[in-house]
């Protein structure tokens, strides 16, 4: 079926380290990629998206890299802080014809310890 | 800009009945994305709402509905509802249809009793 999966669904970190989250997609065709924060009781908030025709974007703190070869993204926090607990979701758009419908991974819940 | 807004924010209702949800999106974007999250499923898509026009739907039951007014607000409907119909009920929204970013909303969180 459809699936954006995820390789661990918990990360506990250290303050000041960088954070790695993984996501494995299912489909080649998929050609936009985004990654969510959601924190408790919140709605999801994007943190950073990347293109199919690109392999790395960066942000504030954050990187997203993408690996269409064997279908893999990844997003990198630098300097993990507190405040990026939370759960961090990964999605794929499968192209126009898909419209605005994401296919979201299961999620990885970051632990940040002070 | 007002980011995206949903009402009520919380809801309880007890099996049977139907439930109507509320999303008002961004100024100026006009497609409105309804997904459904809960603990054992995750993030599921549930329907897309271009200009008023439904454009994609998920793998729901027919009971799950929904429509899209000219400004762009757009609502949801469960009817008949079902213990496990009890989830997190977020919008999201973007300018138009297709590959770009999409904000979501807080959510309403229904409780079906």
């Amino acid at each position: 079926g459809e699936s954006v999966g995820l390789h661990l669904p918990t990360l506990s970190v250290q303050e000041g380290d960088n954070s790695i989250i993984n996501c494995a997609y299912s489909n080649s065709a998929s050609d936009y990629f985004i990654w969510y924060k959601q924190e408790s009781g919140k709605g999801p908030q994007f943190i950073i998206d990347i293109r199919s025709n690109m392999d790395k974007r960066q942000g504030q703190r954050v990187t997203v890299l993408l690996n269409k070869t064997v279908k893999h993204l990844s997003l990198q926090i630098a300097a993990t802080q507190p405040g990026d607990s939370a759960v961090y979701f990964c999605a794929e758009n499968r192209g126009y014809n898909q419209g605005g419908k994401l296919i979201f991974g299961q999620g990885t819940e970051l632990s940040v310890k002070p | 800009k007002a980011g995206v807004t949903q009402t009520p924010r919380y809801l309880i209702k007890t099996r049977g009945q139907q439930v109507t949800l509320s999303c008002s999106p961004i100024s100026g974007h006009r497609s409105v994305s309804w997904y459904q999250q809960t603990p054992g499923q995750g993030l599921q898509f549930l329907f897309e709402y271009f200009s008023e026009t439904q454009r994609n739907k998920g793998n729901f039951p027919g009971r799950f509905s929904g429509r899209q007014f000219s400004n762009s607000r757009s609502e949801m409907n469960v009817s008949t509802l079902e213990l496990g119909d009890s989830a997190l009920y977020l919008c999201a929204t973007q300018q138009v249809a297709g590959a770009e970013t999409q904000y979501f909303g807080p959510g309403t969180r229904l409780l079906v009793l």
